[in-house]
């Protein structure tokens, strides 16, 4: 079993709409979460970390759920420059080490 | 700013032949982390530095595989001999001493091996 999992997709969407992504972890020990963005061929950046409250950047929601070890990233009112790769990422406390998931792809279509 | 300074940015090279990726971490950092990404296996740290000195080398493939920093400002990942199945994208990422804060990652050298 993979330490972290995410849907592939793709997810195509129309612009404007509403999507949400889903991403679990295995490891009870992780403590930081995080969302990436990857554009085609182009390197990981940072989007938000996740904390436990949840929290909002924007047009972005990041939600996490220990408890099910379960964390989502929602994106409203997409625009088409939102197409790109998102990654899950986790962290175990104090330590260097990011684990990434693979990634879900998000299409926006006019 | 300049950002963490990958080269080459692509390299095409036949199996057997020795390859050298090269990486300038971003000014100020002392932690520099190399990756390897393919559609198979996503995004696998390969080694970790802190101030010069490789801290976890665990997700170096074999014994083909590499890596020296021999300043704060340069790091080098070597594949000798290279093979079809090492054809990635390899990232170079720097952040500062502190674990919580960000890993800016390099612009990738894209390697393929024929």
């Amino acid at each position: 079993r993979k330490e972290v999992e995410q849907d592939p997709g793709p997810f195509n969407v129309p612009e404007g709409a509403t999507v949400a992504f889903n991403c679990t972890y295995s490891n009870s020990a992780s403590q930081s979460f995080f969302w990436y963005r990857q554009d085609c061929r182009k390197e990981p950046k940072l989007l938000m970390s996740v904390y436990s409250s949840g929290n909002e950047d924007g047009r972005f929601t990041a939600q996490l759920n220990r408890a099910s070890q379960y964390i989502s990233l929602l994106i409203r009112d997409s625009k088409l420059s939102d197409s790109a790769t998102y990654l899950c990422v986790v962290r175990m406390d104090s330590s260097y080490k990011l684990i990434f998931g693979s990634g879900t792809r998000l299409l926006v279509r006019p | 700013d300049a950002g963490v300074i990958q080269s080459p940015r692509h390299e095409v090279t036949e199996m057997g032949q020795e390859v050298t990726l090269r990486c300038k971490p971003i000014s100020g950092h002392n932690s520099l982390f190399w990756y390897r990404q393919t559609m198979m296996r996503g995004l696998e740290l390969l080694i970790y530095f802190n101030n010069n000195v490789p801290i976890d080398d665990s997700g170096m493939p074999e014994d083909r595989f590499s890596a020296k920093m021999p300043n704060a400002s340069f790091s080098t990942l070597k594949i000798q001999p290279s093979e079809p199945r090492d054809s990635a994208v390899y990232f170079c990422a720097s952040r500062t001493w502190d674990p919580s804060s960000e890993q800016y990652f390099g612009p990738g050298t894209r390697l393929t091996v024929t």
